[in-house]
């Protein structure tokens, strides 16, 4: 089975800061990986994903993140976040193609921008 | 293109009470997931449906069923409602093809079981 763990429940920061949103998964194959977004009140938006080829998956607005196979990581960062990326962020993954719909979720990352 | 669109967006419902969730999904996507987050936590797979079938079940018990349509949109029921039940419904639909693969997540029904 394969699960995902999300190493910080909340993690607070001030506008323009750097900020690395710490994600590690267990699974015996081989994985997709996906970030998704919720904000309050809503469902959850795809940020990025990691199907195979380069590493490093770049999403449209600024986040990125590093697929590390050996260290089975798939940290989400950002350079500098702005108020309005406060939000939850959910590490997923998923076997592919033998398990189409069933995403294992992390527990979520709180991140609180202040200003 | 369309998003995946759930309705209702808010439920209340009795302990022991049956309900019914719907959810249409994005033109094109073939399949459906469910997905259930209880407040502060991650989603949970509920079940997966393709081509009315269903294709993948988590860990949840047999009065939680669903259903998909020809037009490829989907109900989620549940009997004998619990409090446990509490929780926000999410589906999501996708296609599976290459680099396209991805599902598209609506914006869930809040379920409160009173």
């Amino acid at each position: 089975a394969q699960s995902v763990t999300q190493l910080d429940s909340q993690v607070p920061v001030f506008e323009e800061a750097p900020v690395e949103l710490r994600c590690n998964y267990s699974s015996s194959v081989s994985v997709y990986l996906f970030w998704y977004v919720q904000y309050p009140n809503q469902g959850l938006q795809l940020l990025l994903k990691y199907l195979s080829g380069s590493t490093l998956v770049e999403s449209i607005n600024g986040f990125e993140a590093e697929f590390n196979k050996s260290q089975t990581s798939f940290h989400l960062r950002k350079p500098s976040v702005h108020i309005s990326d406060t939000a939850e962020y959910f590490c997923a993954v998923t076997k592919g193609v033998t398990s189409y719909g069933k995403l294992t979720f992390g527990q979520g990352t709180i991140l609180t921008v202040h200003p | 293109e369309t998003g995946v669109t759930q309705s209702p967006t808010h439920l209340i419902k009795t302990r022991g009470q049956q309900v019914t969730l719907r959810c249409s999904s994005q033109s094109g996507h073939n399949t459906v997931s469910w997905y259930q987050q209880a407040l502060g936590q991650g989603p949970q797979f509920i079940f997966q449906y393709y081509r009315e079938e269903e294709n993948g079940r988590g860990n949840f018990p047999p009065r939680f069923s669903g259903l998909q349509f020809p037009n490829y949109s989907s109900e989620l029921n549940v009997n004998a409602l619990e409090l446990d039940d509490s929780a926000l419904y999410l589906c999501a639909s996708s296609l599976i093809q290459g680099s396209n693969y991805g599902y598209t997540f609506g914006s869930g029904t809040r379920l409160t079981v009173v």
